[in-house]
């Protein structure tokens, strides 16, 4: 089966620092990748959508100069928490999409902002 | 645009017991439609889905669920309960989104508690 990999699994940061989380997929190409977010004890949100070579599209609410979203090749997109604040402490998890549309989801990257 | 609910954001069965979780969905388009199971501190797993023909779906673990249109419905069961099935359960909906491609959007989650 498809494998999605994110790295760090978890990463702790002062307020005010940037942070960069990887999301790769591992046997196949992902065309499109997705960004998530979930809080405490919440469903997931999305926060954007990203196809390999272009610019990611960003969900309504979602500040795409603090959440800066990279997919450079096709099994690698990176999501990049600038300047970041305690209230963006949450779990961001990844998912790949290759031709099929179906979508393979990584572990996820939980991120706690001092 | 398309939306799903999930009633009951705790549900809790025996061991043994018929599992039953609920999802309700609204689109505007046909839709494709998915359960996905979450465990502590982990990505999601996907159990199930249903995009055309057979409106009665099985996934792993002895999970099934049916799509009945009429109903906009698309619950989950397990005849049997097992402790292992303790998780977090997402019903999800997709729809072509900007990109062109198929964007998910999630229900609230419903907790399974399983009892011995």
């Amino acid at each position: 089966g498809a494998v999605v990999s994110q790295h760090p699994s978890r990463v702790i940061c002062k307020s005010g620092t940037s942070v960069k989380i990887e999301c790769r997929s591992l046997d196949f190409q992902a065309t499109t990748m997705f960004w998530y977010r979930q809080f405490p004890k919440q469903s997931l949100m999305l926060m954007a959508t990203s196809n390999e070579g272009s610019k990611a599209t960003y969900e309504q609410g979602v500040e795409k100069d603090k959440f800066l979203i990279n997919h450079a090749s096709l099994t690698l997109s990176t999501l990049t928490v600038t300047s970041a604040h305690p209230e963006d402490s949450s779990f961001y998890i990844c998912s790949a999409s290759g031709l099929n549309n179906e979508q393979f989801f990584g572990p996820g990257t939980r991120l706690t902002v001092l | 645009a398309q939306s799903v609910t999930q009633l009951g954001s705790h549900v809790s069965v025996s061991e043994g017991a018929l599992v039953l979780l609920r999802c309700n969905y609204s689109s505007s388009v046909p839709p494709y439609l998915f359960w996905y199971v979450q465990y502590p501190n982990q990505g999601l797993q996907l159990l199930l889905k249903y995009t055309t023909g057979a409106t009665l779906v099985k996934g792993i673990n002895g999970f099934e669920a049916e799509f009945k249109k009429s109903e906009t419905s698309f619950h989950l069961t397990k005849p049997s309960a097992h402790m292992s099935d303790a998780a977090e359960y997402f019903c999800a909906v997709s729809a072509f989104g900007d990109t062109g491609r198929r964007a998910l959007t999630f229900g609230s989650g419903t907790r399974l508690q399983v009892q011995p």
